[in-house]
This record gives structure tokens, C-alpha cells and sequence, in this order.
């Protein structure tokens, strides 16, 4: 069965750091994109960073561009996201996403990650 | 950026009604717009994409339509496992957006 799963969420304080991780098995990891994407407390779905599968193509949101940082290891069939300066508006949980060979819509969703900044 | 726009944002609903959502987007996306359930506590689950193409797996009562700036997704008979949030996503171009969610609740 093909599977993502995140790792790394955690409470931390404004302005620390976090590293989620997500594991990917039963698919051929090197030949497609991925997404992180979060969901803030009772809030919609929010897209965060996109990586092509050769890490030649790397995006970010707005909200987020400067602070964190994605990256893959294709030999271990992992994806991070390296969160720094943190904000209590980080707070939420991160999926990660596969997206779909040539576009970008999510195909395969892990169960997520919960981050909590808080004091 | 092109701004999605989903309505009704809460929709009532008994189990065998036809139901449908709407997905705008502020400028032209083509075809290039996807649909996720998402129940409580969950991740989301891709429904379809291209605007009308059923992922594998997915009930056929769900069907999506349109293009350019005007969406929809209908699920032709509710179902209790159809009591859900739903939200349209685009991917024509950076940055991706998705729709602010439709939840359908139990009337």
C-alpha cells in the first residue's frame, strides 16, 4: 500500500525550530513531486512548499518563504521540511503530500503531523 | 494570486439528496482543479482532478464540471459516509490555492 508518514511535530516556543520528516513507501519515490501542506486549528487547507522529484524546482508560500526550507533524500524515500523563526501562526498540523507525475494536485496524503508554538 | 472561492460554505443535507458546490476561481484556470474530502481528525482524499476526472477508487456519484472560472462538484446521492468538508484546489500555476472548504452536514 503506498504511504506517507510524517514525523517530528512537536510544541515549541516563538521563535525555535522544528524538522518534520515524512517517510514514503510502496512507490517509486525518486519520480515525483511532493507538497507540504498544513491545516491551522478548526482552519481550511493551506498549500506551504513544493519540491519536483529532482529538487531542481523548489516553491514556497508567501507566509512561509524565508523561514522554512524543503528537501528530499530520494536514496532514503524522505521528504523534510526545516521550520526556523517559528510564530504561533505555524501552529497546525502538516501533511505531506504526493503530487501527480506532471501537475500538481496531491494524490497520496500521510495522516499528518501536529506543530504547536506556544510559549 | 488567483483566489479560489467555494459556496455555499456550510450546506444541509439528508442522506439521497443530490448535492452540489461550487468552486470560482478570480482569473481563468483552465481545467486545472482538483476536489478533496476531508473528514474530521483525517487527512484529505483527492476526489477528482482535471476539473471532471474520478480518481480511482472514488463512487461514481461524485462528478465534477466546468472550466476557466466556474466549477462544481455534485454528489448525485448522498451517502452517510458523504458527511464531510470539501475543497476545491488549483494547480496551474504557482502559488496552489485552495478553496476556503464546504462542510456538509446531517440536516
Amino acid at each position: 500500500e503506498v504511504q506517507l508518514i510524517e514525523s517530528g511535530g512537536d510544541l515549541v516556543q516563538p521563535g525555535g525550530s522544528l524538522r518534520l520528516s515524512c517517510a514514503a513507501s510502496e512507490f517509486t519515490f525518486s519520480t515525483y513531486s511532493m507538497n507540504w501542506v498544513r491545516q491551522a486549528p478548526g482552519k481550511g487547507l493551506e498549500w506551504v512548499s513544493y519540491i519536483s522529484a529532482g529538487s531542481s524546482t523548489i516553491y514556497y508560500a508567501e507566509s512561509v518563504k524565508g523561514r522554512f526550507t524543503i528537501s528530499r533524500d530520494n536514496a532514503k524515500n524522505s521528504l523534510y521540511l526545516q521550520m526556523n523563526s517559528l510564530r504561533a501562526e505555524d501552529t497546525a498540523v502538516y501533511f505531506c503530500a504526493r503530487g501527480s507525475g506532471s501537475y500538481a494536485y496531491m494524490e497520496v496524503w500521510g495522516k499528518g503531523t501536529t506543530v504547536t508554538v506556544s510559549s | 494570486d488567483i483566489q479560489m472561492t467555494q459556496s455555499p460554505s456550510t450546506l444541509s443535507a439528508s442522506v439521497g439528496d443530490r448535492v452540489t458546490i461550487t468552486c470560482r476561481a478570480s482569473q481563468s484556470i483552465s481545467t486545472s482543479l482538483a476536489w478533496y474530502q476531508q473528514n474530521p481528525g483525517k487527512a484529505p482524499k483527492l476526489l477528482i482532478y482535471k476539473a471532471s476526472s474520478l480518481e480511482s477508487g472514488v463512487p461514481s456519484r461524485f462528478s465534477g464540471s466546468g472550466s476557466g472560472t466556474e466549477f462544481t462538484l455534485t454528489i448525485s446521492s448522498l451517502q452517510p459516509d458523504d458527511f464531510a468538508t470539501y475543497y476545491c484546489q488549483r494547480y496551474n500555476s504557482y502559488p496552489w490555492t485552495f478553496g476556503q472548504g464546504t462542510k456538509v452536514e446531517i440536516k
